[in-house]
C-alpha cells in the first residue's frame, strides 16, 4: 500500500508569509507525528495526534507553529508569519496504533525555504 | 531529553563490523532505530522494548540494556548498503505516550 505522503515537497517562501504543510498518512493509521529535520540532524518532535486529538504539542517552537488533523486522517503543520529560522525540512510520520512501542513511518518530508 | 549517540561517524570497509551506541539520562520503555541515507526519509530498522529480546534485522542487531539506560546497534559483516545516517528514537514510559526524541545521529560509510 502507500507510504506516508507529504504536500507540497518543496515550499519556497517570503518571510512574513504563511504557509501550511499537508500529511497524508497511510490508510488506518491511529497515530500522527510532525518533526522538523535541520541537516545533518535528527527528526526534533513538535507535536502527535491520535485520532483528531493533539495528544502533545509540547514541541512546536512558538504560537506561530499550530497543527490540525480535524477528521483524524490528513494533517495540516501551519507556520504563521515565517521567519528564515524556520527553513528545515517537515517531516511527518504515522503509527498503526498509539504508544511508544509502535513503530513510526516516516514520509518524504517538505523542504521549506523561508527567504 | 535528547538521547546521546555514539561515535558520531565512523568508516568502515566492507565485510567489518562497527557498534553504534545510544544512551539516555532518563528511563527508556523504547528505543527505535533508524537509517537515514542521503535525500530520504528514515527507513525503520527495529524497535526494542523494555523487557523484550534483542532484535535483529538482516546482519543488523540491536540490545537494549533497560539499567544502564542504553541501546547499542551491531552492524555485523558489513554491505556497502549499510552506508547512511543511523538515528536513535527513545520513548520514556513517564513521557508523552508516543512521543520519541532522536538523537543527533551517526554517519557510516562502508567502503568497498
Amino acid at each position: 500500500g502507500a507510504g506516508v505522503s507529504q504536500s507540497p515537497r518543496y515550499k519556497v517562501t517570503k518571510r512574513g508569509q504563511d504557509v501550511a504543510l499537508r500529511c497524508d498518512p497511510i490508510s488506518g493509521h491511529v497515530s500522527l507525528y510532525w518533526y522538523r529535520q535541520a541537516l545533518g540532524q535528527g527528526p526534533e518532535f513538535l507535536t502527535y495526534f491520535n485520532y483528531e486529538a493533539q495528544q502533545d504539542k509540547s514541541g512546536l517552537p512558538n504560537d506561530r507553529f499550530s497543527a490540525e488533523r480535524p477528521e483524524g486522517s490528513i494533517s495540516t503543520l501551519t507556520i504563521q508569519r515565517t521567519e528564515q529560522r524556520d527553513s528545515a525540512m517537515y517531516r511527518c510520520a504515522s503509527s498503526l496504533g498509539w504508544g511508544s512501542q509502535e513503530t513510526q513511518y516516516f514520509g518524504p518530508g517538505t523542504r521549506l525555504l523561508v527567504l | 531529553q535528547q538521547p546521546v549517540q555514539s561515535p558520531q561517524a565512523v568508516i568502515l570497509r566492507e565485510g567489518e563490523d562497527a557498534v553504534i551506541n545510544c544512551s539516555s539520562s532518563k528511563a527508556l520503555y523504547s528505543v527505535h532505530w533508524y537509517r537515514q541515507k542521503h535525500g530520504e526519509a528514515p527507513v525503520f530498522l527495529m524497535i526494542l522494548l523494555k523487557g523484550g529480546e534483542q532484535m535483529r534485522h538482516e546482519k543488523i542487531s540491536a540490545s537494549f540494556n533497560e539499567k544502564k539506560q542504553q541501546s547499542s546497534l551491531y552492524l555485523t559483516a558489513s554491505q556497502l548498503s549499510y552506508s547512511g545516517t543511523y538515528f536513535c528514537g527513545t520513548g520514556q514510559p513517564y513521557d508523552s505516550w508516543g512521543k520519541l526524541q532522536f538523537g543527533a545521529g551517526t554517519q557510516v560509510v562502508v567502503t568497498p
